[in-house]
C-alpha cells in the first residue's frame, strides 16, 4: 500500500534562517505531488505542484521554493524566512488527475 | 473557473443528533467533489468522492453526501453525531477547466456538545 512521509512534525526557526521540508511517498511511481499551506483557522493554499521529476509549478509567488530531485521525494524550500512563513504545511499525493489527494500529517512551522 | 463555497463556518450539534455541512460549487464541467475531514494538528483525510457515478455516495464512518447538479450543491450529512466527529472538515471541487488541481473550500469547524 501506498504511504507518505513527511517531516518534521514539528519547527521552530528565526526570521533570516533556512527552511528545508521534505515529503516522501512509498508504494507508487510518478505520483502528482504537492505542498499546501494552512494558515490558522484558514483554509489550504496551494503553493507548488509537481507532475513529474524536475517539473514545478508554482501557484503563489513568495518566499518559497520546491523541488522535485527524485520521482517520489518532494522539497520545500527557503533562503530567508519571515514572520509570515508561519503556518502548517501540507504535502499531498495523487495517482492521476481527478484522483483524490493523499496527505500527509504536516509539519507546524512557528517562525520567531 | 472552478470554485467551492461552504455555507457554514461552525456547526454545533448534541451527539446522537444529525449533521448538515453544506457545500455549493460552480463548474463550467463536469465536476469531481471530495469531502475531507482534518483533526487538530493532522493531515487530511478522505471521508468520500463523487466522480460522476451514482450521486448518493457513502463514505467511511457513516458520512455521506449527494450531488445535486440542479442545485450545484454537495451536502455532507450523518444521521447520528458522535464526539469522535468533531473536526474541521473541507469541501474540494476539481475539474477539466481547472487543470484538475483542487480547489479547497475554507472549511467547517463542526463541534459536537455531550
Amino acid at each position: 500500500s501506498q504511504t507518505i512521509h513527511q517531516w518534521p512534525a514539528t519547527l521552530v526557526q528565526p526570521v533570516g534562517s533556512p527552511l528545508s521540508l521534505e515529503c516522501t511517498v512509498e508504494g507508487t511511481s510518478n505520483p502528482n505531488l504537492y505542498w499546501y499551506r494552512q494558515a490558522a483557522g484558514r483554509g489550504l493554499q496551494l503553493l507548488f505542484y509537481s507532475v513529474g521529476i524536475g517539473q514545478i509549478s508554482s501557484e503563489v509567488p513568495q518566499n518559497l521554493s520546491a523541488s522535485r530531485p527524485q520521482d517520489r521525494q518532494f522539497i520545500l524550500s527557503s533562503k530567508k524566512l519571515l514572520l509570515s512563513d508561519s503556518g502548517f504545511y501540507l504535502c499531498a499525493w495523487r495517482d492521476r488527475e481527478n484522483s483524490p489527494l493523499h496527505f500527509g500529517n504536516g509539519t507546524r512551522l512557528t517562525v520567531t | 473557473a472552478q470554485s467551492v463555497t461552504q455555507l457554514d463556518s461552525h456547526v454545533s450539534v448534541s451527539e446522537g443528533t444529525p449533521v448538515l455541512l453544506r457545500c455549493n460549487y460552480s463548474s463550467s464541467y463536469s465536476p469531481s467533489l471530495f469531502w475531507y475531514v482534518q483533526h487538530p494538528n493532522k493531515g487530511l483525510q478522505l471521508l468520500l468522492k463523487y466522480t460522476s457515478a451514482a450521486t448518493l455516495v457513502k463514505g467511511i464512518n457513516g458520512f455521506e453526501a449527494e450531488f445535486k447538479k440542479s442545485e450545484t450543491s454537495f451536502h455532507l450529512t450523518k444521521p447520528s453525531a458522535h464526539m469522535s466527529d468533531a473536526a474541521e472538515y473541507f469541501c474540494v471541487v476539481s475539474d477539466q477547466g481547472g487543470s484538475y488541481i483542487p480547489t479547497f473550500g475554507r472549511g467547517t469547524s463542526l463541534i459536537v456538545h455531550p
